[in-house]
């Protein structure tokens, strides 16, 4: 098993660019998130999606959206990048019973937008 | 409004020691408590998982302990060794919403031979 798969692992944008991010994961899990990591920062929610096919907002979802193509994937995207989004991306999952049981995360994608 | 706080912001110890990790936190209603381990350049990784009946669980050479009535958590790490130098995270999940967690800012621990 791969686990939570994330690619790209670098990417470099110019402001204004779009891009997705993608994330796939091999465990049959339910849920997926999608979180961002800044320095001195907590990890903070951008979106999750509890199952196939339903997406909620987290805590910081502007400027980003979102596809739960199929149960393995949920992907982010960035319509048009601001250098306020330059951070790592981390995409995470957890199997049936949700947040009560452990989150798995794949490794991370920086990007830097300038 | 909901904070999870973490002490201290960063520890040096010696290799062999042991060490206490802090978390304390404001959020209601409190569903429960996860500590995750995260190497540089890495995805955080899960040590445990805590709900409000439980006080204490160990993972090996962690142990976390919880304290629901006065909303604290502690992440006691035993003869630490060079692989233990990372970042520990708590998070605290609230309510019954998945996307309700709250993460630490994390304590930086390095591990000196």
């Amino acid at each position: 098993n791969a686990g939570v798969t994330q690619t790209p692992k670098f990417q470099v944008l110019k402001t204004g660019q779009s891009m997705t991010l993608q994330c796939a994961q091999d465990m049959n899990h339910n849920s997926m998130y999608w979180y961002r990591q800044d320095p001195g920062m907590g990890l903070r929610l951008i979106y999750y999606s509890a199952s196939e096919g339903t997406t909620d907002k987290g805590e910081v979802p502007n400027g980003y959206n979102v596809s739960r193509l199929n149960k393995r994937e949920f992907s982010l995207r960035l319509e048009s990048a601001a250098p306020s989004q330059t951070s790592v991306y981390f995409c995470a999952s957890n199997p049936p019973g949700g947040v009560g049981t452990e989150a798995f995360f794949g490794q991370g994608t920086r990007l830097t937008v300038v | 409004k909901n904070q999870v706080e973490q002490s201290p912001q960063s520890l040096i110890i010696l290799e062999g020691k042991n060490c206490t990790l802090q978390c304390n936190y404001t959020v209601s209603p409190f569903s429960n408590l996860r500590w995750y381990k995260q190497d540089t350049g890495r995805g955080p990784v899960s040590l445990t998982i805590m709900t409000f009946s439980e006080n204490t669980k160990s993972n090996r050479r962690y142990t976390a302990t919880l304290d629901a009535d006065t909303k604290q958590s502690s992440l006691h790490i035993t003869a630490s060794q060079l692989s233990d130098s990372a970042s520990y995270i708590c998070v605290v999940h609230y309510g019954g919403s998945q996307g309700n967690l709250i993460f630490g800012k994390g304590t930086k621990l390095s591990v000196k031979p």
